[in-house]
């Protein structure tokens, strides 16, 4: 049964901090990785989809990396601004199907 | 382009009742997912709605059931509700004829509270 942990479970950094949030998962036969945004009682924001084959992506601030082999994926957020605090979650796929989440990293970034 | 949409955006119903929940998914896509979200965890998969059939069903009893219309649409319909199913309840949506590898797009929830 695949499990997701994200570690740290809440950050608090300075504004211009660089940052990395962490995922692992148990189970490396995925199809995709996903990383999400949820401001508090909203819906989630899709920021990055890592296919199985591929090894990072990049948006802007954010770059996501996957490592298959090592069951890991971190999110690194470069020069964090009070505008990136919010829940960040990791969720994945064995297919086309349903995404198994993480319970999140909740990110606190100060002015 | 319209993203994904739900209503209501908030119900409040009381134990024993019944629930109806809409998603409309976003343009072009023909697949949609529901999720329920409890406060501080993940959302968790309740199931899957692909040619208006279901696909998929995550670990939910039988009071949770869903439609899938001809237009993509979606309705989840919760039964005999308990205090415990109070959550945030989110739809996502996906098309299988693309190449997307299944990149999920969620609407903003409807948030549940049953007293």
């Amino acid at each position: 049964k695949q499990e997701v942990t994200q570690i740290p479970a809440a950050l608090s950094v300075p504004e211009g901090e660089n940052l990395v949030l962490n995922c692992s998962f148990t189970d490396s036969a995925i199809y995709n990785l996903q990383w999400f945004r949820q401001d508090p009682g909203k819906g989630l924001t899709s920021l990055l989809l890592i296919q199985s084959s591929q090894r990072e992506q990049t948006s802007g601030r954010l770059n996501a990396s996957l490592d298959k082999s090592s069951g890991r994926s971190t999110l690194y957020i470069a020069a964090s601004q009070p505008g990136d605090s919010a829940t960040y979650l990791c969720a994945l796929s064995h297919s086309s199907y349903k995404l198994i989440f993480g319970s999140g990293t909740r990110l606190l970034v100060r002015p | 382009d319209a993203g994904v949409t739900q209503s209501p955006t908030h119900l409040i119903k009381t134990r024993g009742q019944q629930v109806t929940l809409r998603c409309s998914p976003k343009s072009g896509h023909d697949t949609v997912s529901w999720y329920q979200q409890a406060l501080g965890q993940g959302p968790q998969f309740i199931f899957q709605y692909y040619e208006e059939e279901e696909r998929q069903r995550g670990n939910f009893p039988d009071r949770f059931s869903g439609h899938q219309f001809p237009n993509y649409s979606s309705e989840l319909n919760v039964n005999a509700l308990l205090l415990g199913d109070s959550a945030l309840y989110l739809c996502a949506s996906s098309s299988l004829l693309e190449r997307s590898y299944n990149e999920q797009f969620f609407g903003p929830g409807t948030r549940l509270t049953v007293l």
